[in-house]
Order: C-alpha cells, then sequence, then structure tokens
C-alpha cells in the first residue's frame, strides 16, 4: 500500500543553517505530495504541495521536488530561522483520494 | 474563516466512559476524516467520509464510530473509553481528495484514565 518515510528527528540547527528533511514515498499511480507544519499545541498546517513529477512546492522560503525517479520529495531551507522550530510531516494523498499518509514527523529547533 | 472547528480542546475521560469529538467545516469541502496523531506514530487515519450519508473505515477504526449527517459536520464517537484511546485527535477536511490539501482543526487531547 501507499506508504511514507521521513527523516528520523529531532534536528537541531543553528539559525541561518541550512536545513534538509529527508522524504521519499512508496505509491501506486500518480500521488499529490504535501509538506505539513505543526507548531506546539497547534493543528497541522500546509507548508507546500506537488500535484505531478518535477513540480517544485514553495512556500517561506521552504522548497521541495516531486522526484518520481527517487520516489523522494525532500525539504529544503536555505536559511532557518528560530520561528521555523516545529514539526514537519511529509504526506502523500495517493490516486483514490481516499485518505492522507503522513511520515511519522520530524521535530525541528533552531537555536540562536 | 474559520475552516475547521474540532471541540472540546481537551478532555479527561473515565475507562468505560462514552463521548462524542465535534468537528464542524464551513469550506463545503466533500472529504472529512479523522486522525490520531500518537507520539512517533504520525497520523493514523481512523474514518473517512466522501459525502454526506457516505463514511468508511481507516487504518485504525475500532473502538470509534462516526456518522455524516450533513456536508458540514463529522462527529466521531467513542462509546467504551480505553487507555489505548488516550491520544490526540485531528479532523480533517479536503475539497474534493485528489490533489487538493487537507485541512485540519487545531486537535482534541484526550486522556483515558
Amino acid at each position: 500500500g501507499d506508504s511514507v518515510t521521513q527523516m528520523e528527528g529531532p534536528v537541531t540547527l543553528s539559525e541561518e543553517a541550512f536545513l534538509t528533511i529527508n522524504c521519499t514515498y512508496t505509491a501506486t499511480g500518480y500521488p499529490s505530495l504535501f509538506w505539513y507544519v505543526q507548531y506546539p499545541g497547534e493543528g497541522l498546517q500546509l507548508l507546500l504541495k506537488a500535484t505531478k513529477a518535477d513540480d517544485k512546492g514553495s512556500n517561506k522560503g521552504f522548497e521541495a521536488t516531486y522526484r518520481k525517479e527517487t520516489t523522494s520529495f525532500h525539504l529544503e531551507k536555505g536559511s532557518v530561522q528560530v520561528s521555523d522550530s516545529a514539526v514537519y510531516f511529509c504526506a502523500l494523498s495517493g490516486d483514490t483520494g481516499n485518505q492522507f499518509y503522513f511520515g511519522t514527523g520530524t521535530s525541528l529547533t533552531v537555536i540562536p | 474563516n474559520a475552516g475547521v472547528t474540532q471541540t472540546p480542546k481537551f478532555r479527561i475521560l473515565k475507562i468505560g466512559q462514552s463521548m462524542t469529538l465535534q468537528c464542524t467545516q464551513d469550506m463545503n469541502h466533500n472529504y472529512m476524516y479523522w486522525y490520531r496523531q500518537d507520539p512517533g506514530m504520525g497520523l493514523k487515519l481512523i474514518y473517512y467520509s466522501v459525502g454526506a450519508g457516505i463514511t468508511d473505515k481507516g487504518e485504525v477504526p475500532n473502538g470509534y464510530n462516526v456518522s455524516r449527517s450533513t456536508t458540514e459536520d463529522f462527529p466521531l464517537r467513542l462509546e467504551l473509553a480505553a487507555p489505548s484511546q488516550t491520544s490526540v485527535y485531528f479532523c480533517a477536511s479536503s475539497l474534493t481528495g485528489l490533489n487538493t490539501e487537507a485541512f485540519f482543526g487545531q486537535g482534541t487531547r484526550l486522556t483515558v484514565v
């Protein structure tokens, strides 16, 4: 079945460091891919998405490219800020659209 | 801009008690979902609905029931609470389920003692 595997955390970075969180997926057909962010005590918010191969999603300095050949959707940011501290979830929505499959989440802490 | 609204935000239940977690959305979305979030486990789908009157089981439906009498509302019922149901519950909705993102509520933190 469909599934998402993402990089284990927690991740601790200094402010202005480069961030990569790896995400790979297994799916039949042509899934849509998402990154969600969860701040403490809150629900998940969409960070970015890509709906077809080679699409690049971007938002708030974060980017991820839908790579069908490597079944990956890695999240990157060139210079993280303290305010980026949160838990990040990679997710996919498969061909049926009946559910979203989530990775286990990666906790990011950015220190000044 | 209410989006997806869940109530209550917190609840403590005793073993064997029952409760209903409420979820309503004002975006006229067809698809609605209930997930539970356990530490280090990501989100697991409990039930979903593709429209009023239609519901189906997800990955972890045991111990729960749902109904969808209107487009807006998708309550989750726990009949006999067990400690294994201690979790954070999220309701979500999406327009079509295909190529569209899900919008999440703020969550309900449930503790069963």
